[in-house]
């Protein structure tokens, strides 16, 4: 149980063009899911935080027009990156919490590689 | 939410136990101790997570010191395929997995 996918798993992209990242819960239902940023030899760095149709809650530094966070079912997340430049390439990872226990364990995807020419 | 220590790098044996420690000295009552890792280029990967008994599941044990202030995962047959870094982290709630640098352990043939 508690898995959790992203598509696509890795995308090359343009300068400028937008990208779309979709963060699924296969079997369970995710009130809260998340969006980390990982960059090479880094940690994950956590970007934002959305609960199932309201509005994102993002960290401090990211900008919210530039990562546009949808959550609009308890299974299905999407961030997109607009206007992709080479800085934002990363790896991007999401993770999703059923909010029914106690400590709201959070199950990660397998992230998405971003790699913006 | 109460920062973590751990150190830097480990090796283990394949085959032999791995002990991993965590200090979490400012770690408040209603703080639970997780464990995640994370193999190269893979999402990380929950293993276990405890508040003050030690805990058991199919992949480990976690061992939380009497005045929770430091806390031992233990993999008890490494193998090659457990070579990741492992991050244990302090947090209340769901909103704030704070990953820091982890333990890089590499378990050698």
């Amino acid at each position: 149980g508690a898995v959790v996918s992203q598509h696509p798993s890795w995308v090359i992209c343009k300068s400028g063009t937008s990208v779309k990242i979709e963060c699924r819960s296969l079997d369970f239902q995710a009130t809260t899911m998340f969006w980390y940023r990982q960059f090479p030899k880094q940690s994950l760095m956590l970007m934002a935080t959305s609960n199932e149709g309201s509005k994102a809650t993002y960290e401090q530094g990211v900008e919210k027009d530039k990562f546009l966070i949808n959550h609009a079912s308890l299974t299905l997340s999407t961030l997109t990156v607009t206007s992709a430049h080479p800085e934002d390439s990363s790896f991007y990872i999401c993770s999703a919490s059923s909010g029914q226990e106690n400590t709201d364990t959070q199950y990660f995807g397998p992230g998405t590689r971003l790699t913006v020419l | 939410d109460a920062k973590t220590t751990q150190p830097t790098s480990m090796d283990c044996a394949e085959g032999r136990a791995a002990n991993l420690p965590c200090n979490h000295s400012t770690i408040s009552g209603n703080e639970y101790v997780y464990w995640y890792r994370q193999i190269h280029s893979q999402g990380p990967q929950y293993i276990i997570h405890g508040l003050k008994n030690n805990e058991t599941n199919e992949m480990a044990s976690l061992i939380i010191t009497e005045d929770r202030k430091s806390s031992t995962l233990i993999l008890p047959h490494a193998t090659l395929r457990d070579t990741a870094v492992y991050y244990c982290i302090v947090m209340t709630g769901a909103n704030n997995l704070f990953f820091g640098t982890g333990t890089r352990l590499t378990v050698i043939p």
